[in-house]
């Protein structure tokens, strides 16, 4: 069974530029989970998605990331423009329900330059 | 307010030692589920397990074992003759009631031969 799919799995790119993330659910999950990881803050929810529709985004660092899921089996994170202080490892994750075991992908490493 | 504590910030050991890693965590919600997931150095998040407020009994999985215990608000994670292959960071979590899952900072745990 695929897993949680990711692209790109590496990501380099200048400052002031648009970055676009990309997650695909394990198929049947109706949630959907975006998180990053640095080594300052540790591993930190951005936001969720129950059946396609935003829950919370109270996680989003601020106005330059925006997150849609115009389908249950797509979801994309964009940062734009992007700063070197995003630089991080992007995970998504899936779930069957926000409440089930979440299951993460391998991870997107952006590096801002 | 939810907290996860992994005091242990890196463990080195021999292969084939007992490795214990501690994880304490802090809820005001009765009802709770804990979990354990695995990041090797290749990047991604391994679901390990899960556990609820109402189940207090151990786990064992071949070489892993687990250890909740409400009273002193643990959930420790137990490697039996550890190996190469077990070197990684290990993530504790806490989901309280119909919360977001909440990480701990991760336990860096290098086994060498």
């Amino acid at each position: 069974d695929a897993g949680v799919i990711q692209s790109p799995r590496h990501e380099v790119t200048e400052m002031g530029q648009e970055v676009t993330l990309r997650c695909k659910p394990i198929s049947g999950h109706n949630s959907l989970f975006w998180y990053r990881q640095t080594m300052m803050r540790g591993l930190e929810l951005l936001i969720y998605f129950n059946n396609n529709v935003p829950i919370d985004d109270s996680g989003m660092p601020e106005d330059r990331f925006s997150a849609k899921m115009p389908n249950a089996s797509f979801s994309t994170l964009k940062i734009q423009p992007s700063e070197p202080r995003d630089s991080a490892v992007y995970f998504c994750a899936s779930s069957l329900t926000q409440y089930e075991t979440q299951y993460f992908g391998p991870g997107t490493r952006l590096l801002v330059l | 307010a939810q907290k996860v504590t992994q005091a242990q910030t890196e463990i080195s050991v021999v292969e084939k030692e007992d490795v214990t890693l501690d994880c304490v965590y802090e809820t005001r919600d009765t009802t709770y589920y804990l979990f354990w997931y695995k990041q090797p150095p290749s990047g991604e998040l391994v679901f390990l397990i899960r556990r609820n407020s109402f189940d207090e009994q151990n786990e064992i999985s071949g070489r892993y074992s687990w250890n909740f215990q409400k009273s002193t608000s643990s959930f420790n994670f137990t490697i039996t003759a550890s190996q190469v292959v077990d070197s990684a960071v290990y993530f504790c979590a806490l989901r309280p009631g119909y919360s977001t899952l909440t990480f701990g900072k991760g336990t860096m745990l290098l086994v060498s031969p």
